[in-house]
């Protein structure tokens, strides 16, 4: 699996949108990007994942660039409660698991 | 989302005994499930991969042996760390896929302590 470069830390104002960069510049054509994230002592919880198109739920927006060598996950109106380390991971399509990397401590300021 | 469920949440053992960790799918039949271990301030480290009737499959540096596996039916998958020590003290992290390309959803941990 491509291996993911992240901010080991940001912050971010309640009510603003967060907006949290992955590098994957070695991914392939058949990996797809997913981003989950871990709030403290909890297993960690889907938010989204896409191939090359943006992709939004609930919960975020994904952005791929063109060249899918980078994306960002935006969070479009944080709160107190989104305190989490976010992961981005890039998965083979066809496979399961899931390798983890240090990930993004984000913290939601009052 | 799906739901996973692991069982127990925290428990504490004496060094040299062993420890059974459930972890269950409960709106969804698993084909695959996964056992992670997270140290404090470190990310989750892959353990093993189980698909339902079959072995588990270790990463590098897991001592199979030590961490059994065992994956009898498609909503359970059992984790027991055997003749524990104080360095397997950890956060224990299952989760489980219905089918591929699909996202995974986690347990939500347990913490073992072993003393």
């Amino acid at each position: 699996d491509a291996k993911t470069t992240q901010p080991p830390s940001m912050d971010c104002a309640e009510g603003r949108a967060a907006n949290l960069p992955c590098n994957h510049s070695t991914i392939s054509g058949n990996e797809y990007v997913y981003w989950y994230r871990q709030i403290h002592s909890q297993g960690p919880q889907y938010i989204i994942h896409g191939l090359k198109n943006n992709e939004t739920n609930e919960m975020a927006s994904l952005i791929i660039t063109e060249d899918r060598k980078s994306s960002t996950l935006i969070l479009p109106h944080a709160t107190l409660r989104d305190t989490a380390v976010y992961y981005c991971i890039v998965r083979v399509g066809g496979a399961n698991n899931l390798f983890f990397g240090t990930g993004t401590r984000l913290t939601v300021i009052p | 989302g799906a739901v996973v469920s692991q069982h127990p949440s925290r428990v504490i053992c004496k060094s040299g005994t062993s420890v059974k960790i459930e972890c269950r799918s409960l709106d969804f039949q698993a084909t695959t499930m996964f056992w992670y271990r997270q140290f404090p301030k470190q990310s989750l480290m892959l353990m093993a991969t189980s698909n339902e009737g079959s072995k588990a499959t270790y990463e590098q540096g897991v001592e199979k042996d030590k961490f059994l596996i065992n994956h009898a039916s498609l909503t359970l998958s059992t984790l027991t760390v055997t003749s524990a020590h104080p360095e397997d003290s950890s956060f224990y992290i299952c989760s489980a896929v219905q089918g591929i390309n699909t996202e995974a959803f986690f347990g939500q941990g347990t913490r073992l302590t072993v003393v």
